[in-house]
């Protein structure tokens, strides 16, 4: 099975600032990564799909970029909805796997 | 618009079973792999279990192979899980994903107590 690793674990930040999360595949799965938003007490939400393809609706302050097995969440200037846990997802093989999350918070 | 909404989530006895339903709109399930996911409480996001497009191919995390089953009726747009033998850590929020990545629904619960 293909592990998922995030980095960091968690964050602190602040309004305006520019904020990168690694996720990393235990090996290469081409461009086969997602990357979802999930806020306390309500359902994840899908942000990016195919490593750098905006759902619609996502705002464009935030991107992905990466291949083979190192990838990248970044959002260019934090806004106050953007406090939330980040999870990244490889759907290049069976099982599908998640990493583990990172906790954006408030600085 | 599209729309998953997920049902069936209960509270039952461990070695219970259960049937989760996911009824899609705003698009055909047809053309789309589909998936499950779950959310324990306080935890991660799991991957759980996959169909391919026509049913024919199925696939399953370790932690629920043998006990769940994953199914698919197109002419309903609905995507099925059974879940057998049901244990305490089957406990959590499941979802439905279109497209095996596109979470679009709010959950349904799953407890498993006594």
């Amino acid at each position: 099975d293909i592990q998922m690793t995030q980095s960091p674990s968690s964050l602190s930040a602040s309004v305006g600032d520019r904020v990168t999360i690694t996720c990393r595949a235990s090996q290469g799965i081409s461009k086969y990564l997602a990357w979802f938003q999930q806020k306390p007490g309500k359902a994840p939400k899908s942000l990016i799909y195919a490593t750098s393809g905006l759902l619609y609706g996502v705002p464009a302050r935030f991107s992905g970029s990466g291949s083979g097995a190192e990838f990248t969440l970044t959002i260019s200037s934090l806004q106050p909805e953007d406090f939330a846990t980040y999870y990244c997802q490889q759907y290049h093989s069976y099982p599908f796997t998640f990493g583990p999350g990172t906790k954006v918070d408030l600085k | 618009e599209v729309q998953m909404l997920e049902s069936g989530g209960d509270l039952v006895q461990p070695g219970g079973s259960l049937r989760l339903s996911c009824g899609a709109s705003g698009f055909s399930i047809s053309s789309y792999a589909m998936s499950w996911v779950r959310q324990a409480p306080g935890k991660g996001l799991e991957w759980v279990s996959g169909i391919s497009d026509t049913g024919q191919s199925t696939y399953y995390a370790d932690s629920v192979k043998g006990r769940f089953t994953i199914s698919r009726d197109n002419s309903k747009n609905t995507v099925y899980l059974r879940m057998d033998s049901l244990r305490a850590d089957d406990t959590a929020v499941y979802y439905c994903a279109q497209d095996r990545i596109f979470l679009r629904g709010q959950g349904t619960l799953v407890t498993v107590s006594s």
